[in-house]
């Protein structure tokens, strides 16, 4: 049972590049969230998936974009990597907005 | 909007010291809260919850009370070990429905032996 998983665990872009980040869960759960982790400013909202089907910017959601492929899944994607996205990334999951979430190991982005 | 305030760290104590961090929360509706623990290098854990009002959440020694009348929810712990050591989030679900739990900013523990 491995609860979230996210894929990759770490990554280097340059400028400009794009890639996608992968996140999977075998928990069943209806909502899907992705936020980043950055010093001083805890964690912060970027997309999330309320159910399948349906998805929402959240605080910072400018340079990104979400799939939420079927209920297992929800990926992150950045067309145009910013070193300002530089970040940990987390991708969580949870029953419904009103129950705790269960994350992900992260994954640390680095963008040169 | 729905904000979570937690005090700022970092918090250094010694092993078995007595720990409090400070947790408020804005008072609307009626919120479920949460405290999560992130070691180096992981991801957040669930460490305890609590559902209303009064309620107190227990996990590993930690414990919190849900207190509607000061909008608070802090976590303690009476003796702390060096693998208490860790950055703990205070959490609230959100007021308005189909959004996201809402986090403070996260405070840090160092415990030294």
């Amino acid at each position: 049972n491995a609860g979230v998983t996210q894929t990759p665990k770490f990554q280097v872009l340059k400028t400009g590049q794009s890639m996608t980040l992968q996140c999977a869960q075998d928990m069943n759960h209806n909502s899907m969230y992705w936020y980043r982790q950055d010093p001083g400013m805890g964690l912060r909202l970027i997309y999330y998936s309320a159910s399948e089907g349906t998805t929402d910017k959240g605080e910072v959601p400018n340079g990104y974009n979400v799939s939420r492929l079927n209920k297992r899944e929800f990926s992150l994607r950045l067309e145009s990597a910013a070193p300002s996205q530089t970040s940990v990334y987390f991708c969580a999951t949870s029953r419904g907005v009103e129950t705790e979430a269960f994350f992900g190991q992260g994954t640390r982005l680095t963008v040169v | 909007g729905d904000s979570v305030t937690q005090m700022e760290g970092p918090v250094t104590l010694s092993e078995e010291a007595f720990l409090t961090i400070n947790c408020t929360y804005t008072a609307t509706g009626y919120p479920s809260l949460f405290w999560y623990v992130q070691y180096p290098g992981e991801g957040l854990q669930l460490l305890l919850k609590a559902t209303k009002a009064d309620d107190k959440g227990s996990n590993k020694g930690f414990e919190a009370t849900y207190r509607k009348e000061t909008t608070s929810f802090h976590l303690e712990k009476g003796s702390v070990q060096v693998s208490d050591s860790a950055v703990y989030f205070c959490a609230r679900t959100p007021n308005q429905a189909g959004t996201a739990l809402i986090f403070g900013k996260g405070t840090t523990l160092s415990v030294s032996s």
